[in-house]
């Protein structure tokens, strides 16, 4: 599969605590996406990293992008019980045109 | 600036009717991305088009469905004869080049009796 894998699928957390999810694709990539949805809703565009980009952030959140290991990370701190939501990693690969999506990583946050 | 639009948001057709899912992409974006997307599961890529042009449909399946993005109007996705497989949430994404950021529409959640 081209897809991406996410890990962990599915993650509990207090609000107040930092959540962490990885996500792991296959080929070489122009840049990497992560959106949220909520449930049976649209997806919401968090952040665009690109290949050539090792950390980028966006008010509480962080992403870093290790191409060596073909690996990326979405740090969101401080959580909210509105963070709430599946959290997608897509990937645009070399010659590409559309995203090649993750399975998700489902965040709970407990208030 | 208004979003990705789609539209109807719910469609509900019986099994070998058509559904025409329409999508109106960002002002000033003339890349248009079709996804499907089936329940617990990621997104799913379909078609790539231009305006006027089909650039990559390698995520299309080869029957009954099609997709078009004329010089005016929407892009329109229209899968003819409906299976009960069929049914998902479709979203479209628009963005201004292609490679770059996609921003994406509230879906159309297509369900087939």
């Amino acid at each position: 599969s081209q897809q991406g894998e996410e890990d962990p699928q599915a993650l509990s957390i207090q609000e107040g605590e930092n959540a962490t999810m990885n996500c792991s694709y296959k080929t070489s990539i122009n840049n990497l996406q992560w959106y949220r949805q909520n449930s049976g809703r649209g997806l919401v565009h968090l952040i665009l990293i690109r290949s050539n980009e090792r950390e980028k952030h966006s008010g509480r959140l962080r992403v870093t992008l290790d191409t060596s290991k073909k690996s990326s990370s979405l740090l969101i701190t401080a959580s909210r019980a509105a963070d709430t939501a599946s959290y997608f990693c897509a990937t645009v690969q070399t010659g590409a045109n559309n995203l090649f999506f993750g399975t998700g990583t489902r965040l709970t946050v407990i208030p | 600036n208004a979003g990705v639009m789609q539209n109807p948001r719910h469609l509900v057709r019986r099994r070998g009717q058509e559904a025409r899912l329409r999508c109106s992409p960002m002002k000033g974006h003339s890349h248009v991305y079709w996804y499907r997307q089936l329940p617990e599961e990621g997104l799913k890529f379909m078609v790539y088009l231009q305006k006027e042009n089909i650039i990559d449909e390698s995520g299309m399946p080869k029957e009954r469905f099609s997709a078009e993005f004329p010089k005016e109007g929407p892009s329109i996705l229209r899968i003819q004869q409906v299976v009960r497989g069929d049914s998902a949430a479709y979203f479209c994404a628009s963005s201004s080049d292609r490679g770059e950021t996609q921003y994406f529409g509230p879906g159309t959640r297509l369900l087939v009796l």
